[in-house]
C-alpha cells in the first residue's frame, strides 16, 4: 500500500516558467491538502480539495498559483511565472475525511533560479 | 483556530524518556489534539492523537490534562530518530467550511518544539 506520491521530489524552474507539481492520495483517500515551507519557515496551509472539488482556497496566494483534483488521476497544484519567492517545499497530505489523520508526501522542492 | 503554546526546543540524551508540553487553554468541546513531527528533509508524520483520555500507540504516548487545557507527548525511550520538530496541533473534527470559507478540520501548524537527542 504506497503512501502519498508526490513528484518530481525536486524540481528547478527559471524566472516565469511554470511549475506543475503532482500529488497521488492514498489508496481509499479523497481528500488532498497541500502545504507550502519556506525555508527556516513552518508549514502553512494553501489548499484542501476533494474531488473534483475545492473545499477551502484560504492559504492560496491570490494570483499565479491554482490546483484541481480531477475525478481520474493525481491532484496538481500549479504556479505560472514562477518567481524567487516561489522556491520551497511543497508538501501534499491525503486523508479519508476531516475526522481522520493526515498523511504527508515527502514533498516537492521547487527552486527557482 | 485554537492556539497551542510550546517550547521552542528542548534536548534529551538518548534511551531517556521525554516530555514534550503543550498549552492549549482555548480548546473547545469539538477539539481533538493532535501530533506530528517532522524529520529532517521530510514530511510531517502522524504521532498520536487524543481527545479526552490518555492514549497509547506503538510510537507514544499522549497524556491529556483533566481540564483538557494541555497535554504531553512522551516518548519513553529516545533515539537519535526520535531528533524531530514536534508539532501540537488542535484539530476540529466538524466537517464543512465557515462563513468564510475557511474549513473545520484542516490542520494549522505552528512553530513546534525543536527535539534535539544527545547520544
Amino acid at each position: 500500500n504506497a503512501g502519498v506520491m508526490q513528484n518530481p521530489r525536486h524540481l528547478v524552474r527559471r524566472r516565469g516558467q511554470e511549475a506543475r507539481l503532482r500529488c497521488s492520495p492514498m489508496k481509499g483517500h479523497s481528500h488532498v491538502y497541500w502545504y507550502r515551507q519556506l525555508p527556516e519557515e513552518g508549514l502553512k496551509f494553501m489548499v484542501y480539495l476533494q474531488k473534483e472539488n475545492i473545499i477551502d482556497e484560504s492559504g492560496m496566494p491570490k494570483e499565479r498559483f491554482s490546483a484541481e483534483f480531477p475525478k481520474e488521476g493525481p491532484s496538481i497544484l500549479r504556479i505560472q511565472q514562477v518567481v524567487r519567492g516561489d522556491s520551497a517545499a511543497y508538501f501534499c497530505a491525503s486523508s479519508r475525511g476531516p475526522g481522520y489523520g493526515y498523511t504527508f508526501g515527502s514533498g516537492t522542492r521547487l527552486t527557482v533560479v | 483556530d485554537a492556539k497551542t503554546t510550546q517550547p521552542n526546543s528542548m534536548e534529551s540524551n538518548e534511551e531517556e524518556p521525554v516530555h514534550l508540553p503543550c498549552n492549549h487553554s482555548t480548546i473547545s468541546g469539538t477539539d481533538y489534539i493532535h501530533w506530528y513531527r517532522q524529520l529532517p528533509s521530510q514530511g510531517p508524520e502522524y504521532v498520536i492523537h487524543g481527545l479526552t483520555s490518555n492514549v497509547n500507540n506503538r510510537m507514544a504516548s499522549l497524556a491529556i490534562a483533566e481540564d483538557r487545557k494541555s497535554s504531553t507527548l512522551i516518548l519513553h525511550r529516545a533515539t537519535l530518530r526520535d531528533a524531530a520538530v514536534y508539532y501540537c496541533i488542535l484539530r476540529s473534527n466538524r466537517g464543512g467550511t465557515n462563513a468564510g470559507g475557511t474549513s473545520y478540520g484542516k490542520l494549522t501548524f505552528g512553530q513546534g518544539t525543536i527535539l534535539t537527542v544527545h547520544p
